[in-house]
């Protein structure tokens, strides 16, 4: 099994700061990565999808990059309405495998 | 509009059964794989079961395995998960989420809103 080991686990920034999260995932993943964003009481929202792409619609803000086993997810300016937690997930090999999530607040 | 809405959430005895829905709406159901992921309060989120679109192929997590059952009524539109042998640790929010693209394993772009499940005596 995969697993995915995400940091860090929370981070307080402010507006306008740039955001990064990591993903380590536990073998070569190759670029079979997505990112989620969720907000509290709502389901997951796609934000980025094999690694790097951006999911139609989610503001050019948001980015991911990496392959292999580390992956980076960026947030370049933060906005107030970007408090959530985020997920990073692996489709490379079964089970299907999230990381622990990253909780993002406002300073 | 894309839409998928879960239902059949509620009170479950341990060792009893539950029978959740997913009915969807705005795309070609049979054309997609579907997964069930949960995710129990206050933790993050765990993936459970994935179909795919002919329903000719099942995927369980191991710690499902024997006792959920999924599958699907295209000529309806609909996603079941058949729980079985309910345990406290499955109790969460059950979300039925579609693939994104042709394949089996991909990402989950579209998301039903969540239904409970509650696991108690």
């Amino acid at each position: 099994d995969i697993q995915m080991t995400q940091s860090p686990s929370s981070l307080s920034a402010s507006v306008e700061d740039r955001v990064i999260i990591t993903c380590q995932a536990s073998q070569d993943s190759s670029n079979y990565l997505n990112w989620y964003q969720q907000k509290p009481g709502k389901a997951p929202k796609l934000l980025i999808y094999d690694a790097s792409n951006l999911e139609t619609g989610v503001p050019s803000r948001f980015s991911g990059s990496g392959s292999g086993t580390d992956f980076t997810f960026t947030i370049s300016s933060l906005q107030p309405e970007d408090v959530a937690t985020y997920y990073c997930q692996q489709y490379k090999n079964l089970p299907l495998s999230f990381g622990g999530g990253t909780k993002v607040e406002i300073k | 509009e894309v839409q998928l809405v879960e239902s059949g959430g509620g009170l479950g005895q341990p060792g009893g059964s539950l029978r959740l829905s997913c009915v969807a709406s705005g795309f070609t159901f049979s054309s997609y794989a579907m997964n069930w992921v949960r995710q129990a309060p206050g933790k993050g989120l765990e993936w459970v079961s994935a179909m795919s679109g002919s329903g000719g192929s099942t995927y369980y997590a191991d710690s499902v395995k024997g006792r959920f059952t999924i599958s699907r009524d295209n000529s309806k539109n609909t996603l079941f998960l058949q729980m079985n042998s309910l345990r406290a640790e499955d109790m969460a929010v059950y979300y039925c989420a579609k693939v994104f693209g042709m394949g089996i394993l991909g990402a989950f772009d579209i998301w039903g809103q969540g239904t409970m499940v509650t696991v108690s005596s």
